[in-house]
C-alpha cells in the first residue's frame, strides 16, 4: 500500500523552530497523529488533530493540517535540546478501532 | 497516561527457534491492543490487533501463523514468532488502546528487539 511520507532527518539550532512535514495517504482519515520516540523509549503522543480542523495549537506544538493536499505538520518553537527525538506521523484511514498507520520518522537533532 | 511494558528488552534467538513477546498493561484493562514491528529507520508497520478473548486481526500480508497472537485476559498480549528465520529480526512494540476524548489513544511500549542468528 501507500506509505506516510516524512524526510528522515532535520537539524535546529536551539532556540530556533522546527518544521517537520508528514504526507499521509488516506483521505477519510478521522485524525492525523504526531508521536515522539526517544532512545530506547517507547513513542509518546505528543498531539493530534481531527481532519475538520486546519490548525491547532498545544503550548509551543502548533499543528497544520491540508487536507486537500494530504499534508500535515508540526511546528515546535523555541526548540530546546530536550526536543531531539525521532517524530512519527501517523494517520487511522478511518478506523475507529485504534489501528494506526505510520511514517519513517523524522529524527530531529537541536544543536545548542 | 496507561503504562505497557514488554519482555523481555531484548532477545537473540536460533534460527528455527520460537520467541515469546509479553505485553502488559500495568494500570489499564485493554480490550484492544496492536503489534507493531519496525526495521531500522523504517515507519513502525501494524502487524496485527489483539483482541481480548477472540482471534487477533492481522493486516494484510502479516503470516499468521507465523506470528501468533493470543491475548488470554485484559492485562496481557503475547506475540509468538514461530519458527524464527533472520528476516523476523526486527523492533517489535504493542500498544494499548482506549477511547478518550473522542479519539483512540495509544500508549506504547518500550519494544522489544529480537535478532535471529
Amino acid at each position: 500500500g501507500e506509505d506516510v511520507e516524512q524526510s528522515l532527518f532535520l537539524s535546529v539550532r536551539e532556540g530556533d523552530s522546527s518544521v517537520i512535514n508528514c504526507t499521509y495517504t488516506d483521505s477519510s482519515s478521522t485524525y492525523l497523529y504526531w508521536y515522539k520516540q526517544e532512545p530506547g523509549a517507547g513513542l509518546q503522543l505528543l498531539t493530534y488533530i481531527f481532519s475538520n480542523m486546519d490548525m491547532k495549537q498545544d503550548q509551543r506544538l502548533t499543528v497544520l493540517l491540508n487536507k486537500k493536499d494530504k499534508h500535515l505538520s508540526l511546528r515546535i518553537a523555541d526548540t530546546q535540546t530536550g526536543d531531539s527525538a525521532i517524530y512519527f506521523c501517523a494517520e487511522d484511514r478511518g478506523s475507529t478501532l485504534g489501528r494506526l498507520y505510520f511514517g519513517r520518522g523524522t529524527q530531529l537533532t537541536v544543536w545548542p | 497516561g496507561a503504562v505497557v511494558s514488554q519482555h523481555p528488552s531484548r532477545v537473540i534467538c536460533k534460527s528455527g527457534t520460537s520467541v515469546k513477546i509479553e505485553c502488559r498493561s500495568l494500570d489499564f484493562q485493554a480490550t484492544t491492543m496492536f503489534w507493531y514491528r519496525q526495521f531500522p529507520k523504517q515507519s513502525l508497520m501494524l502487524m496485527a490487533t489483539s483482541n481480548e478473548g477472540s482471534k487477533a486481526t492481522y493486516e494484510q500480508g502479516v503470516e499468521k501463523d507465523k506470528f501468533l497472537i493470543n491475548h488470554a485476559s485484559l492485562t496481557l498480549s503475547t506475540l509468538t514468532v514461530t519458527s524464527a528465520h533472520p528476516e523476523d529480526s526486527s523492533f517489535y512494540i504493542c500498544s494499548v488502546s482506549f477511547l478518550a476524548g473522542g479519539t483512540n489513544e495509544q500508549f506504547f511500549g518500550p519494544g522489544t528487539r529480537l535478532t535471529v542468528l
